[in-house]
């Protein structure tokens, strides 16, 4: 199975910070990595997929990008609404594999 | 637009079976534009992948389920099932159904999802 490392695992930021989360996987992903923001009570939400493609509909605010096996979600000008747990998920190969998560929590 | 729903019960008994419905509406799931799967959440931890079903039926389950997951499609009633037998505590998880995109040039997965089911094994 391929291992996603995400980190950190907990994030304490203020509104308007810009935030990073990171995700290493243990083999190359040829860019099939995507990211998810999950609220409490809520499904998971897509927001980016093949490394730093939008989803539809997500803010410009969120980008992904990627250098190997290290990909990274930057969210510019945290917003109140983007307090959230992140995952990544790679799917390049089954068993497709989620990272830990990171929880950006209010400062 | 496009709405997912998952049913089933909230409690099983331990060494019997789970099964939950995924009743899609808005597409159909023999669209050649689409493949479908299931994903569950044990409390506090990371989704976890089941396995996915594609518009022609083919499967792919986690090998982590010991071959205990099947996935089926029911196209008359637009929907999708998983089983999963000899349920033990360790299935306690919030369950999802969700779509996956195939457009050129690849794969977009889990843009839509379900609200999520909570299933509990006890006795």
């Amino acid at each position: 199975d391929i291992q996603m490392t995400q980190s950190p695992s907990t994030l304490s930021a203020s509104v308007g910070d810009r935030v990073t989360i990171t995700c290493r996987a243990s083999q190359s992903l040829n860019r099939w990595l995507a990211w998810y923001q999950q609220k409490p009570g809520k499904a998971p939400k897509l927001l980016i997929h093949k490394a730093s493609s939008l989803e539809s509909g997500v803010s410009s605010r969120f980008s992904g990008s990627e250098s190997g096996t290290e990909f990274t979600l930057t969210i510019n000008s945290l917003q109140p609404d983007d307090f959230a747990t992140y995952y990544c998920q790679q799917y390049k190969i089954y068993p497709w594999t989620f990272g830990q998560g990171t929880k950006v929590e209010i400062k | 637009q496009l709405h997912l729903q998952e049913s089933g019960p909230g409690l099983v008994k331990p060494s019997e079976t789970l099964s939950l419905t995924c009743s899609v509406s808005g597409d159909s799931i023999s669209s050649s534009s689409y493949h479908w799967g299931w994903l569950r959440q044990p409390p506090g931890k990371e989704p976890e992948w089941i396995g996915n079903i594609y518009y022609n039926g083919i499967t792919y389950f986690n090998p982590s389920l010991n071959g205990r997951a099947t996935i089926s499609g029911d196209t008359s009633k637009n929907q999708f099932s998983l089983n999963l037998k000899s349920v033990t505590a360790a299935d306690t998880a919030v369950y999802f159904c969700a779509r996956i995109r195939i457009p050129p040039p690849g794969w977009v997965p889990y843009d839509v999802w379900g609200q999520g089911t909570v299933v509990t094994v006890s006795s």
